[in-house]
């Protein structure tokens, strides 16, 4: 079965402190896709990467990185130098298809940060 | 370009009533999904379609109908609202295909049921 875990649920640091948020997934797929969205307290989803299975590549975006290991099956996400406007709630995601060749979405329960 | 919109944004239902909801997309996404959000759950798929005239069950399809006559349209119907349903309901499209592109989603209805 597929499944997207988030084990932190609640991550509070101090401003400019460094913080990495915890993503492991699992899938039989071997084509998969994976997804950060970021909810500010406005409540609307904002798209933050999308990475394939095939790249293991890590991503730097500004102060945002994301580590992607298939051996670990861990595609983490690191904000460096945190701000205020990074407290809102990130979710991981994967999508799959399947034996139905459908692609449906699934995401793990979110890990709400607060920048203080 | 408008992306995704919901209708309405707020809505308060009293046990047993019913109500539909609408999404709407301009981007001529193929796949539409509805999810509900609880907290500490997540989202949680509903419904999904993968074209005009289909749709298919999610994680937590029970209490709640879908339609899709219109490629842009996606309905999502509770027949008998329960107090269990009330939620924050997201509605998101994206492109069909092996090549993934990101779900885009509407800004939420927030549903009430007492």
């Amino acid at each position: 079965a597929q499944k997207v875990t988030q084990a932190q649920t609640e991550i509070s640091v101090v401003e400019k402190e460094d913080v990495t948020l915890d993503c492991v997934y699992e899938t039989r797929d071997t084509t998969y896709y994976l997804f950060w969205y970021k909810q500010p307290p406005s409540g609307e989803l904002v798209f933050l990467i999308r990475r394939n299975s095939f790249d293991e590549q890590n991503e730097i975006s500004g102060r945002y990185s994301w580590n992607f290991q298939k051996s670990t099956s861990s595609f983490n996400f690191t904000i460096t130098a945190s701000q205020v406007v990074d407290s809102a709630v990130y979710f991981c995601a994967l999508r799959w298809a399947g034996d139905s060749g459908t692609y449906k979405y699934i995401f793990g329960t979110g890990t709400r940060l607060k920048v203080l | 370009n408008a992306g995704v919109t919901q209708t309405p944004k707020f809505r308060v239902l009293k046990t047993g009533q019913s109500m539909t909801l609408l999404c709407a997309q301009d981007m001529n996404h193929e796949y539409m999904y509805w999810y509900r959000q609880d907290p500490g759950m997540g989202l949680r798929l509903i419904h999904y379609s993968v074209g005009e005239g289909t749709t298919a069950k999610g994680e937590v399809p029970d209490g709640y109908n879908v339609s899709r006559l219109k490629k842009q349209n996606f309905l999502l119907g509770l027949e008998s609202a329960a107090p269990s349903q009330t939620s924050v309901y997201f509605c998101a499209s994206t492109y069909g295909g092996q090549v993934s592109y990101e779900q885009y989603f509407g800004p939420g209805t927030r549903l009430t049921v007492t």
